[in-house]
């Protein structure tokens, strides 16, 4: 079975510039979630979806990030302009439902993310 | 806000001995605590978990935590380091329907 698919693995941008990142969660997989993880630090979520619903965006900066999962499967993270704050490597994950329940959130290998 | 807190940046530890990584957290109710463990240029991967019942869960790899209410800690442990344990590993609690993680440790294995 294939795991979380994430690309690009490396981006390299220059500020201002606009950026996409792709995921294709496991498959039947109806939570996907998108983290931040900054040099040193853990991930930190950006947002979850169930299903095709964004039910928690609180912590993604709308001024310059948007994301969308328009058929409840595959996802895209975008920044747009791109300043030199945003250098972090973003990961998808997904899990079937609540993860406090099935205790599992299954991870891409992330999107690496420098900004110059 | 709940969270997590991972005490020590890195760690080092000889092939063959004992290891402990600290994880403290901060949480109202009764916590759903995990751990994960990150190989350079890989996804995180899920080495265990607990919910309720037994306090000392075991995982993969030969990896086991113990809950301690008292201490508000779910320390990760293993009684025999192997080269190939050398990540990062990220301690997590769970919140509504996300998990909130820790700073990380990485885990440096000296042969």
């Amino acid at each position: 079975e294939a795991g979380v698919v994430q690309s690009p693995r490396y981006k390299i941008i220059e500020k201002k510039q606009p950026v996409a990142f792709w995921c294709n969660p496991i498959s039947g997989h109806n939570t996907l979630y998108w983290y931040r993880q900054n040099l040193g630090q853990g991930p930190e979520l950006l947002i979850r979806y169930e299903n095709e619903e964004a039910v928690d965006d609180s912590q993604l900066p709308k001024d310059r990030f948007s994301a969308e999962r328009l058929k409840g499967v595959d996802s895209t993270l975008k920044i747009q302009p791109a300043e030199l704050g945003d250098s972090a490597v973003y990961l998808c994950a997904s899990s079937f439902g609540d993860p406090a329940n099935t205790g599992e959130l299954f991870f891409g290998e992330g999107s690496r993310l420098t900004v110059l | 806000a709940q969270s997590v807190t991972q005490p020590d940046i890195h760690i080092t530890v000889s092939e063959g001995a004992s290891l402990e990584l600290r994880c403290n957290y901060s949480y109202g109710a009764t916590p759903y605590l995990f751990w994960y463990v990150q190989s350079p240029g890989q996804g995180l991967q899920l080495l265990l978990k607990y919910f309720s019942g037994d306090t000392l869960v075991q995982g993969i790899k030969g990896f086991e935590a113990e809950f301690k209410r008292s201490q508000s800690s779910f320390n990760l442990r293993k009684p025999s380091v192997h080269w190939s344990d050398a990540a990062e590993y990220f301690c997590a609690v769970g919140d509504g329907n996300k998990l909130v993680f820790g700073a990380g440790t990485i885990l440096r294995v000296k042969s």
